[in-house]
């Protein structure tokens, strides 16, 4: 395997489940992204990892919970969801977090599309 | 405050250019990105351009940068059915960490 992955791919669950959606990267890399993609929304930043440390959490429901149990593999556990966390959750990787005004580029797995019921 | 605006959509014809606009809010950006994403994939960086240049060229990619209007465009020659896909405008700031700031995302659809 190459690059980031992401499983499952698609994912159908009812509002009182709990389920995990796990992200690997197979780059060497230090730091670690969860976004939000929505339709005809930019993307949202959820979670920041950098060396298995979460360095931002930005304002999201508890009922999100996420894991970096090291630097390639990143979990994000859901449970209780709503209807209206139906989306594409993208997960990314690169080299480290960057200080000062540093170049990052960021490499994205190809998500997992979540309906909640 | 951070905020990245793009246009939702723009229909092409194969063979000719695609401009896809974006505008950004914060001036201190330090690095701007185009990123591609096709159907039932991730974001792919395309290209990328330094806040200290106007224009970058890359094969058929020409991006401009406006700094004095916060406005970036990516230029697409001779455009393909194979680039119809989702482009996103995005930007880092300086001294947080390569935060990346996306736009809404332009769905380009090329026409044969």
């Amino acid at each position: 395997e190459t690059g980031v992955t992401q499983t499952p791919r698609h994912l159908v669950m009812g509002m009182t489940n709990k389920k995990s959606l796990k992200c690997e990267q197979h780059l060497g890399h230090n730091a670690m992204y969860w976004y939000k993609q929505s339709a005809k929304k930019p993307l949202e930043l959820m979670f920041v990892y950098n060396f298995k440390e979460q360095t931002e959490n930005n304002s999201v429901p508890s009922r999100f919970s996420p894991e970096c149990p090291n630097s390639s593999h990143l979990f994000l556990h859901l449970h209780t969801l709503q209807p209206e966390d139906s989306a594409l959750y993208l997960c990314a990787s690169s080299q480290r977090l960057a200080g000062g005004s540093s170049y990052n580029e960021q490499f994205f797995g190809p998500g997992t599309r979540l309906t909640v019921l | 405050g951070e905020d990245v605006e793009q246009s939702l959509f723009l229909s092409v014809r194969e063979g000719d250019s695609s401009v896809i606009n974006c505008t950004y809010t914060d001036s201190s950006s330090t690095y701007l990105y185009w990123y591609k994403q096709e159907p039932g994939a991730g974001l792919q960086l395309l290209t990328y351009i330094f806040s200290n240049m106007d224009m970058k060229q890359d094969q058929r990619l020409t991006v401009l940068l406006n700094k004095k209007d916060k406005h970036l465009s990516l230029r697409i020659a001779d455009t393909q059915t194979g680039d119809s896909a989702i482009y996103f405008c995005a930007e880092s700031l300086p001294n947080q960490g390569g935060k990346l700031i996306f736009g809404q995302g332009t769905e380009l659809s090329v026409k044969p």
